[in-house]
């Protein structure tokens, strides 16, 4: 069975605060994205990530960075977390662009 | 610009009630559409991807059918285990091999 792994379930910060979400798989898929959800509005796709140190991206950039050093490992990154960034966020992998598999959550609150 | 409406947004049916989720989509070009299900403060967790129209698909309750415009979820004699939003997302061509576009979703409920 595919495994994404998010690094937390829970995370309480700070406004203006560095955060760093991690995200690991376990099948050597070359794609993995970060998505954040938000009610009313779906899934959001912010940065993917096609092979390491490759990143494009998504439909939400904006205060938000990636990291990609290892092919099994994306972090993402909010370099000043803003109230407006509290949310749920969700990572996912794929292999080949085909079905993506997705980690249990991370739910974001910025206070 | 690729996009899809899931309808309804929520919906309640009784234990044993069989009804369909509708999943209508605009995309350049298909390559796949993808149904997921979600349960409450959880990732979505993946059901079926169906590539052309006519296509059909089943996993216990639950068979998913795609058309030139749209897609549905039937679900058979529900159980209340089956209760979880139901999330559908197109994968079109010129966007990329890697993107999906959501639908909001449908949030089942069935009552015992």
């Amino acid at each position: 069975d595919v495994k994404v792994t998010q690094s937390s379930r829970y995370l309480v910060k700070r406004t203006g605060e560095k955060v760093f979400l991690e995200c690991v798989q376990d099948m050597d898929h070359e794609n993995m994205f970060w998505y954040r959800q938000d009610p009313g509005l779906g899934l959001r796709l912010i940065y993917f990530s096609y092979d390491v140190k490759m990143k494009e991206k998504g439909d939400i950039p904006e205060g938000y960075s990636v990291s990609r050093e290892k092919k099994e490992r994306f972090s993402l990154i909010l370099e000043s977390a803003s109230t407006n960034q509290t949310s749920m966020y969700l990572c996912a992998s794929s292999f080949r662009g085909n079905i993506q598999y997705f980690g249990a959550g991370t739910r974001l609150s910025v206070l | 610009e690729d996009q899809v409406t899931q309808s309804p947004e929520a919906l309640r049916l009784q234990e044993g009630e069989s009804s369909s989720l509708n999943c209508s989509y605009t995309v350049s070009g298909l390559r796949g559409l993808f149904w997921y299900r979600q349960d409450p403060g959880k990732g979505p967790e993946f059901l079926f991807t169906l590539y052309s129209a006519g296509e059909e698909k089943e996993k216990e309750r639950l068979k998913a059918t795609l058309t030139k415009k749209e897609s549905f979820l039937h679900i058979t004699a529900p159980k209340p285990e089956d209760s979880a939003t139901y999330l559908c997302a197109v994968q079109g061509i010129i966007q990329g091999a890697q993107k999906l576009v959501f639908g909001q979703g449908t949030r089942l409920t069935i009552n015992p």
